[in-house]
């Protein structure tokens, strides 16, 4: 079975601009949920989407959203980026039939300059 | 607050020694726990897990954890430790109605092991 696949894997953006980043899960996993991880805050829960719905946030700013497509692939989304929000942004699925356990994809790295 | 804390930040063995992370968590009920792992330039990986039945669960690589509900604890142990197990560690708790998706991770202990 391939994993979670996160794309892109590094990019660099600058202050005030936008940016969307994706996720597919493994196949047959419906449940995507997404973390930031930083040196200082460790990793902090965003959201999590199950069938095309969010069904947890996490306590960011609404300038972090995010979706999910009918074929449980996963977007988030950060408008008027800030330095703060230099991370990495992990996507993780879960099989919700099953063991509730999430597989984490490689993350993407975010350099906000 | 509710939160998730690991008593260790940094640590650093020699090959062979015995390794025990600590956990402590704030939630009351019901919940699942988990130590994830990070090796350098890898994902987090799944090193073990707890919902209910025997406290103490063994994990892949020779790690262990014995879930302890009386204190909120989860501690990590390894009789001896390897080169190979340097590496970051996190605890995390998927809190009471809290669905599958959503865990609460502590700081993470960085675990240096010395040949």
């Amino acid at each position: 079975k391939a994993g979670v696949t996160q794309t892109p894997r590094y990019l660099i953006k600058t202050r005030g601009q936008q940016v969307t980043l994706s996720c597919s899960p493994i196949s047959g996993h419906r449940s995507v949920s997404w973390y930031q991880q930083t040196p200082g805050q460790g990793l902090q829960f965003l959201f999590e989407y199950f069938s095309e719905t969010q069904r947890n946030k996490g306590n960011f700013p609404g300038r972090f959203s995010g979706r999910q497509f009918s074929n449980s692939r996963s977007e988030m989304n950060v408008s008027t980026l800030e330095l703060g929000d230099s991370a990495l942004y992990l996507c993780a699925s879960a099989d919700v039939s099953g063991a509730n356990v999430l597989t984490f994809g490689a993350g993407s790295r975010l350099t906000v300059l | 607050a509710q939160s998730v804390s690991q008593h260790n930040h940094h640590v650093i063995l020699s090959e062979a020694a015995s390794l025990e992370l600590g956990c402590n968590y704030s939630y009351g009920g019901t919940v699942n726990l988990f130590w994830y792992v990070q090796y350098p330039g890898q994902h987090l990986q799944l090193l073990l897990k707890y919902f209910s039945g025997d406290p103490l669960v063994k994990g892949i690589k020779g790690f262990e954890a014995e879930f302890i509900k009386s204190k909120f604890s989860f501690n990590l142990r390894k009789p001896s430790v390897q080169w190979s197990d340097t590496a970051e560690y996190f605890c995390a708790v998927n809190p009471p109605s809290g669905n599958t998706g959503k865990l609460i991770f502590g700081q993470g202990t960085t675990l240096q092991v010395k040949p």
